[in-house]
């Protein structure tokens, strides 16, 4: 149980594009999930927690414009990455919620040219 | 603010022994969990073992095993029998009782020597 699947797993767009990256959760309803960014060699960088019915609530320093985040649904969340630029090339990661414990989808790999 | 500090950035370990991994924590709270992750070279985060502050007893799950001190404020990861597979990054990971949101430490880089 507690599969978090993630689309595309990796993504290459051109500069000034948007990107959208799913997150579901497979086998639960996740009212809350969240969105990490991950540079290489370093650890998971929280963006945003995502409320299903509600608006994202986005960490400091993480432009909500920029990194638009939608929960429809208990099991879908999404993160729209607007007019893409080279320096937002990253491993995307979500996450939902059981309990207290937190389970990771697979990431994207987004590359910006 | 809650923080999370993991003192070894890289370990090694010869394969079908035993390695610890530490990690140490700073919270005022006294209900919270703390967990332990494996992010192997897909990146896909994998939860190996996780611990309620409140249950005095060490949370076991197979080869893996915490040693868990919450007056020293102490969390580390014992893995038994190490194996190829378990070559990885490790973060040590503290969630407060009242807050979904989890901290992570900076991760402790595992290699595993055949």
């Amino acid at each position: 149980g507690a599969v978090v699947s993630q689309h595309p797993s990796w993504v290459i767009c051109k500069s000034g594009t948007s990107v959208k990256i799913e997150c579901r959760s497979l086998d639960f309803q996740a009212t809350t999930m969240f969105w990490y960014r991950q540079f290489p060699k370093q650890s998971l960088m929280l963006m945003a927690t995502s409320n299903e019915g509600s608006k994202a609530t986005y960490e400091q320093g993480v432009e909500k414009d920029k990194f638009l985040i939608n929960h429809a649904s208990l099991t879908l969340s999404t993160l729209t990455v607007t007019s893409a630029h080279p320096e937002d090339s990253s491993f995307y990661i979500c996450s939902a919620t059981i309990g207290e414990t937190q389970y990771f989808g697979p990431g994207t790999r987004l590359l910006v040219l | 603010a809650q923080t999370v500090t993991q003192s070894q950035p890289e370990m090694s370990v010869q394969e079908a022994e035993t390695v610890t991994l530490s990690c140490t924590y700073d919270t005022s709270e006294s209900d919270y969990y703390l967990f332990w992750y494996k992010q192997p070279p897909s990146r896909q985060m994998i939860l190996v073992i996780r611990q309620e502050a409140y249950k005095q007893q060490n949370a076991t799950e197979n080869r893996f095993s915490v040693n868990f001190q919450k007056a020293a404020k102490s969390f580390s990861l014992k893995i038994s029998d190490s194996q190829l597979g378990d070559a990885a990054m490790y973060f040590c990971a503290y969630r407060s009782d009242w807050d979904d949101k989890i901290i992570f430490g900076k991760g402790t880089r595992l290699h595993i020597l055949p």
